[in-house]
């Protein structure tokens, strides 16, 4: 079963807009982590935050978590075409190494 | 160069053969992970390893198999048992610390023929 389900499951924005992903799951989790995949490719690491953390930063990447609710969103602020992948939510649960994904986000950026 | 390196790129395979994914790390990573990929779709747990000669079964194990004999190698088979084995198939490591972040191959794209 899927820990972390995504939404939307598409999104197409315009260049310079920004993109919000969201990602709920259902059991207590010690991180939670954001992935992009470009097409037919391996996954790449965005960013990772602890469950005892509410808010991260990277470049132009925001990552919110709220863990009252089970979620999380990563924002993609100015977004440009090259952004242009899915997005992917990851957890890990504190007494288990599993690392279970989500389905998914596909965002579009029209150049 | 680190990394993790996934072989071949794409398989073929008749229906009723087993077939073996490479996986390949020398990150000194301790936990290996295989996901598979549906098209359109998320990832998929399959099996997972924490340490050598110690693998775990994921969401979707059945007709599936692995091996952790070297630290460094997370073989897959995909067995004749696995009634709908097309699909992409992702292979990751990470250290056992805690927090941190999975490394993902390239992936392998296995198509029954």
């Amino acid at each position: 079963s899927q820990q972390g389900e995504e939404d939307p499951q598409a999104l197409s924005i315009q260049e310079g807009e920004n993109a919000t992903m969201n990602c709920s799951y259902k059991t207590s989790i010690n991180n939670l982590q954001w992935y992009r995949q470009n097409s037919g490719r391996g996954l790449v690491h965005l960013i990772l935050i602890r469950s005892n953390e509410r808010e991260k930063h990277s470049g132009r990447l925001r990552v919110t978590l709220d863990t009252s609710k089970k979620s999380s969103s990563l924002l993609i602020t100015a977004s440009r075409a090259a952004d242009t992948a899915s997005y992917f939510c990851a957890t890990q649960t504190a007494s288990s190494y599993k690392l279970i994904f989500g389905s998914g986000t596909r965002l579009l950026v029209r150049p | 160069d680190g990394g993790i390196t996934q072989s071949p790129k794409y398989l073929f395979r008749k229906e009723g053969q087993n077939v073996t994914l490479s996986c390949e790390q020398n990150l000194n990573h301790d936990a290996m992970y295989w996901y598979r990929q549906d098209p359109g779709q998320g990832l998929r747990l399959i099996y997972y390893s924490q340490i050598v000669n110690d693998f775990q079964k994921g969401d979707i194990a059945e007709g599936y198999s692995v091996s952790r004999e070297k630290k460094e190698s997370f073989p897959l088979t995909v067995t004749s048992a696995q009634k709908n084995p097309t699909a992409f198939y992702l292979c990751a490591s990470r250290t056992n610390r805690d927090n941190t972040e999975a490394f993902f191959g390239q992936g392998t794209r296995l198509t029954v023929v």
